[in-house]
């Protein structure tokens, strides 16, 4: 079936640095989205994303996220400056409609952690 | 905003029995609940979803459940076989917002 492609899967960095996190979603889809999982929690909504702008986020995606899709490449979510509590396994997913009631296809998942 | 519960955090059934996964949620506005499964070292994979226009939905061996009044839905694994082992989600949402998941159910079928 269709694949989201993550990259990489696990990330180390010191806290403070900028960190981006890569997401190669399925190919004809147009909407994309990520989540954030902290160890032993669930899996929490941070942004969505369409036609280049962000179409809505929760208060989990602090101003020291961004993120952007250049061209049609990597849809990307950067982090700066990283701090210990953005240590989480971060989830990519793409839809070919926007709206939640539409089906994701999630990446494996990309580990951040910060030390 | 949206809860959603996930009752088992894990569950152990024979090969060829029933498996029950049951999840609430807070929202009354919620009116999309997919299904995800996750196997060891995957992505989330997309099983089965049910709109709140229904109260009953069937794929094959899967089926789910609504009760909006109840605010709980549920996933019904039948005939289960050793590859329906796996951490199954569940989520709800509202239309229009991000989903919420609950935190996951580990379903382990075994001879």
């Amino acid at each position: 079936g269709p694949k989201v492609l993550q990259i990489p899967s696990h990330q180390i960095i010191d806290m403070g640095q900028m960190v981006t996190l890569n997401c190669d979603p399925v190919s004809n889809h147009l909407y994309f989205y990520w989540y954030k999982q902290i160890l032993g929690q669930q899996m929490e909504f941070l942004v969505n994303f369409y036609n280049g702008k962000v179409m809505e986020k929760s208060k989990l995606f602090k101003d020291q996220f961004s993120v952007e899709r250049p061209d049609g490449s990597y849809f990307t979510l950067k982090i700066q400056p990283t701090a210990l509590e953005d240590s989480a396994v971060y989830f990519c997913a793409s839809s070919w409609t926007g709206g939640s009631q539409n089906t994701l296809y999630f990446g494996a998942g990309t580990r951040l952690s910060v030390l | 905003g949206e809860k959603v519960e996930q009752h088992e955090s894990t569950l152990s059934v024979r090969e060829g029995d029933s498996a029950v996964i049951n999840c609430t949620y807070t929202d009354t506005a919620s009116s999309y609940f997919p299904w995800y499964k996750q196997e060891a070292g995957k992505s989330l994979h997309f099983v089965i979803d049910i709109r709140s226009n229904v109260d009953r939905k069937q794929s094959q061996r899967l089926i789910v459940l609504l009760d909006k009044k109840a605010k709980r839905f549920s996933l019904h694994i039948t005939a289960t076989q050793p590859e329906d082992s796996a951490i199954y989600f569940c989520a709800a949402s509202p239309y229009a917002q991000g989903l919420t998941f609950g935190l996951g159910t580990r379903v382990s079928v075994f001879p």
